[in-house]
């Protein structure tokens, strides 16, 4: 069975550009997390689906910020203009149902705007 | 609210000696813990999880940890360090159903002295 996937696993773009990130969670979890970890700080939660549905979308930083999963199925994290502060490594996780199901990771993006 | 502290961002132990990670925690409700482990170029990676069973918590790779709830503590044991055991090692809360985001410690990054 694959693993979370995530594309692509480094980028690196200028401040006012845009970048899209992309994760495919295992088949079948509902579950889908993006977290973020900037450069030797703590991992933190950005948000979470459920099937196509944001159910928490407390961690989002401000509105250049946009995720999306459409159809239930991959998600995408936009990032519309980037910011020197938004580099740093973008964590995917999914999970089935149940709160204490283990979040798989993904092996994340490591963005960088210079 | 909920949050990690974990003591000691680096930590040395010699291959053979015991290896421990402290990690406290803060939550508002009876929480479920984790400890992840991301080796070198990968995804984060669960080694054990606790979720109101048994306080002491048996994970891979012969890594196990304790709940001690009078403390606040969900320490990672393991009785001889391997070389291999060299990665950063995450602690996370999660308030559970409902609220299942992860909230991070800082990460302690673990050498392993031949």
């Amino acid at each position: 069975e694959a693993g979370v996937t995530q594309f692509p696993s480094h980028s690196v773009i200028e401040k006012g550009q845009t970048v899209t990130l992309r994760c495919d969670p295992i088949s079948g979890h509902d579950n889908l997390y993006w977290y973020r970890r900037v450069m030797g700080k703590e991992i933190k939660f950005l948000l979470h689906f459920v099937k196509e549905s944001k159910q928490d979308e407390s961690g989002m930083p401000n509105n250049r910020f946009l995720a999306e999963r459409t159809g239930g199925t991959y998600s995408t994290l936009k990032v519309q203009p980037a910011e020197l502060e938004d580099s740093g490594v973008y964590f995917c996780a999914s999970n089935g149902a149940g709160f204490t199901d283990t979040q798989y990771f993904g092996p994340g993006t490591r963005l960088t705007v210079l | 609210a909920q949050s990690v502290t974990q003591l000691g961002s680096h930590v040395s132990v010699s291959e053979g000696a015991l290896v421990l990670l402290r990690c406290n925690y803060s939550s508002s409700v009876p929480p479920y813990l984790f400890w992840y482990v991301q080796y070198p170029n990968q995804g984060l990676q669960l080694l054990l999880k606790y979720t109101s069973a048994a306080t002491l918590v048996k994970g891979i790779n012969g890594f196990e940890a304790e709940f001690k709830k009078s403390e606040t503590s969900f320490h990672l044991t393991k009785p001889s360090a391997h070389m291999s055991d060299a990665a950063e090692y995450f602690c996370a809360v999660s308030e559970g159903f409902g609220n299942e985001k992860l909230t991070f410690g800082t990460g302690t990054r673990l050498t392993i002295i031949p």
